[in-house]
């Protein structure tokens, strides 16, 4: 069993377009992560999530709007797509609350998304 | 974020341990040192973290200078599996997740 599934692996779509990733969990972790990896391969932390409830919000353009329905799904809902939005995206989860220093993160494998 | 640098590339015979370095001389008290690692078309995977001392799993081992300003990750017997990108992170108590990937180390296993 995959421990953390992302859909879909790729992502081809139109500048202007709305479009959803989906993220879920069988861990039974209580905080979920959205990480974008830019051309450079730097990954940086975009939203984290514990038992449903926002707990960070980088600096991200509002056409990016996390939801999870329940602490094993958060899903990245990203509006009027733009060719800087180009890149994979990494769902990760955790046990632990966010910056303990010592939590592990259990990374899906990505979705990469190219927008045109 | 507390920087790390470490080398660019490396390459490793298969079967011999290889040792990763990684420099953190701004390094805080509260800094626990990551390392993770992720191979090609996959997201990072954990291997190992610390803070003072030295740590062991079936993965690998972290060697964690006296002063915290270096570290090493060491694979005790390298596998063409074990070839990735392996980053160091520093990772604060500051109640946020700011574990920032940067470009780490590629390493090639020579079979």
């Amino acid at each position: 069993d995959t421990a953390v599934s992302q859909t879909p692996k790729y992502l081809v779509t139109q500048m202007g377009n709305d479009k959803s990733i989906k993220c879920e969990q069988n861990l039974g972790h209580d905080t979920m992560y959205w990480y974008k990896q830019d051309s450079k391969k730097f990954l940086k932390i975009m939203f984290s999530y514990n038992n449903k409830e926002l707990i960070i919000n980088e600096t991200v353009p509002n056409r990016f709007s996390p939801k999870s329905p329940d602490k094993a799904h958060l899903n990245l809902h990203i509006n009027s797509l733009e060719l800087g939005d180009s890149a994979v995206y990494f769902c990760a989860s955790s046990q632990d609350y966010p910056g303990l220093g010592n939590e592990k993160l259990f990374f899906g494998s990505g979705t990469q998304l190219s927008v045109l | 974020d507390a920087k790390t640098t470490q080398p660019n590339s490396m390459e490793s015979n298969e079967e011999e341990p290889v040792h990763l370095p990684c420099n953190h001389s701004t390094i805080s008290g509260t800094d626990y040192i990551h390392w993770y690692r992720q191979l090609p078309s996959q997201g990072p995977e954990y291997v190992i973290h610390g803070l003072t001392s030295n740590v062991n799993n079936r993965m690998a081992s972290l060697a964690i200078a006296e002063d915290r300003k270096s570290s090493t990750l060491i694979l005790h017997r390298a596998t063409l599996r074990d070839a990735a990108v392996y980053y160091c992170i520093l990772y604060r108590q500051t109640g946020a997740n700011n574990l920032f990937f940067g470009t780490g180390t590629r390493l090639t296993v020579i079979p």
